[in-house]
């Protein structure tokens, strides 16, 4: 079965610092794989998402990914860090056919100190 | 596009009662999944409808919940004789024609707490 790991539960960086999110994924062939950020009170929006070509994928918001097959890796990036960005963030994959049944890491909580 | 919403955004139950939670996705969207979030862990796929159809079913989804898509626009979740376990925040969310590649909108969810 498919499965997601998120190494880290809590993340705290300064305001402008940079930002590395680490995921791991375990699946028979290479998924779809995506982030997503929640906020508190609010659903949970895409940041970005990879399907095949170039392995560094660009997001919203300023965010980046880099997909690693040799890792099984889809780490999240951020050069320089706002306070509006302290969030939970999930990675998740889905099977690379059919619909969305999306398989979420346990999430990353962010803090973003001054 | 007014996004995807949910009713209500927060409910409150003793155990044994039923409790129904409402979903409205994005109007041109066929494609309808519930999820389940429980603290600290990432939401769970709980159900699938494509139009009026449910597709597909998790194993957490036990004989006591029943989701239903009669028009293939709204659909709603019913839980029977909740348990505490039960409580979670319940998340829905659409997706056109086209998924996987297509994303998934979320609503705000509905925040179960059963006493």
């Amino acid at each position: 079965a498919q499965s997601v790991t998120q190494p880290d539960i809590h993340i705290t960086v300064s305001e402008g610092a940079s930002l590395e999110l680490r995921c791991n994924y375990s699946y028979g062939a290479t998924p779809y794989l995506f982030w997503y950020v929640q906020s508190p009170g609010q659903g949970l929006q895409l940041l970005l998402k990879y399907f095949s070509g170039d392995t560094l994928v660009q997001g919203i918001k300023g965010f980046e990914a880099e997909f690693k097959r040799s890792q099984s890796s889809f780490n999240l990036r951020k050069p320089s860090v706002h306070w509006s960005d302290a969030a939970e963030y999930f990675c998740a994959v889905v099977p690379s056919g059919g619909y969305q049944k999306v398989t979420f890491g346990t999430g990353t909580k962010l803090q973003v100190i001054p | 596009d007014t996004g995807v919403s949910q009713d209500p955004r927060h409910k409150i139950t003793k155990r044994g009662q039923n409790v129904t939670f409402r979903c409205d996705p994005i109007s041109e969207h066929n494609r309808l999944y519930w999820y389940r979030q429980t603290l600290g862990q990432g939401p769970e796929f709980l159900t699938y409808f494509q139009n009026e159809a449910q597709l597909e079913k998790s194993r957490l989804l036990s004989d006591r919940f029943s989701a239903e898509r009669p028009k293939g626009s709204f659909s709603t979740l019913e839980i029977q004789r909740t348990e505490q376990g039960d409580s979670a925040m319940y998340l829905c969310a659409s997706s056109p024609e086209g998924a996987p590649r297509e994303k998934l909108f979320f609503g705000s969810g509905t925040q179960l707490s059963v006493l």
